[in-house]
């Protein structure tokens, strides 16, 4: 089955701990990006790849890492100075020049402590 | 003014009627523009791109009106199953970098 898989899907750290989330796809898309969703809000954009080796900052990269060694894979790095950490953080990719069109993984709630 | 705003509703609607929700954008010049819905506590999943000739699919229809800059959708007979929050999403930057999302608007279909 082609898609994005996240994981884990539940992650608990206390509180100064770096913590990697994971996003693999095998859709061969070109373009991966990581958003973080609080209650009742919107989407916001992490941080975002258009290319393997390269990246982006988003909206609200401080505080985060990540890195795009392989086509497939995007993982996070959650630091600790990051100062709200807890949230639900959310990857998607997207085809790339022509088709914008982005399509989500299951998602992982981080809670620290 | 937010980049992208819906109204958060709840709506609250019985079943087989129609509801509309828009959402509007401040960037004129923005180019892509899509609605996902997403259920309780689960990733959003894409449900219409709307292009600038409108788009339906099935019950649901989505119009763009790049003159008010704002995108709108349309749900026709309402089933219990179409309860979800309908998010906006705007391409504000250009390309693949990266997608605008409101807040989303809460729909409750009513048996």
């Amino acid at each position: 089955d082609g898609g994005i898989t996240q994981s884990p899907k539940y992650l608990f750290r206390k509180e100064g701990q770096n913590v990697t989330l994971s996003c693999e796809q095998n859709l061969n898309h070109d373009a991966m990006y990581w958003y973080r969703q609080d209650p009742g809000q919107g989407l916001r954009l992490i941080y975002y790849s258009q290319i393997v080796n390269d990246f982006q900052k988003g909206d609200i990269a401080e505080g985060y890492s990540v890195s795009r060694e392989k086509k497939e894979s995007f993982p996070l790095t959650v630091t600790s100075a990051q100062k709200n950490p807890t949230a639900f953080y959310l990857c998607a990719s997207s085809a790339g020049t022509g088709s914008y069109e982005q399509y989500f993984g299951p998602g992982t709630r981080l809670t620290v402590t | 003014r937010k980049e992208v705003e819906q109204d958060p509703g709840p709506f609250n609607v019985p079943e087989g009627a129609t509801v509309a929700f828009n959402c509007t954008y401040s960037n004129s010049a923005s180019q892509s523009f899509f609605w996902y819905r997403q259920d309780c506590r689960k990733e959003p999943k894409l449900l219409m791109s709307v292009y600038s000739s409108g788009n339906e699919d099935g019950r649901f229809t989505a119009q763009l009106n790049r003159a008010s800059q704002y995108i709108s959708l349309l749900i026709r007979d309402s089933k219990l199953s179409d309860s979800a929050t309908y998010l906006c999403a705007v391409n504000t930057r250009g390309g693949a970098d990266g997608l605008t999302f409101g807040k989303g608007t809460h729909l409750i279909i009513q048996p």
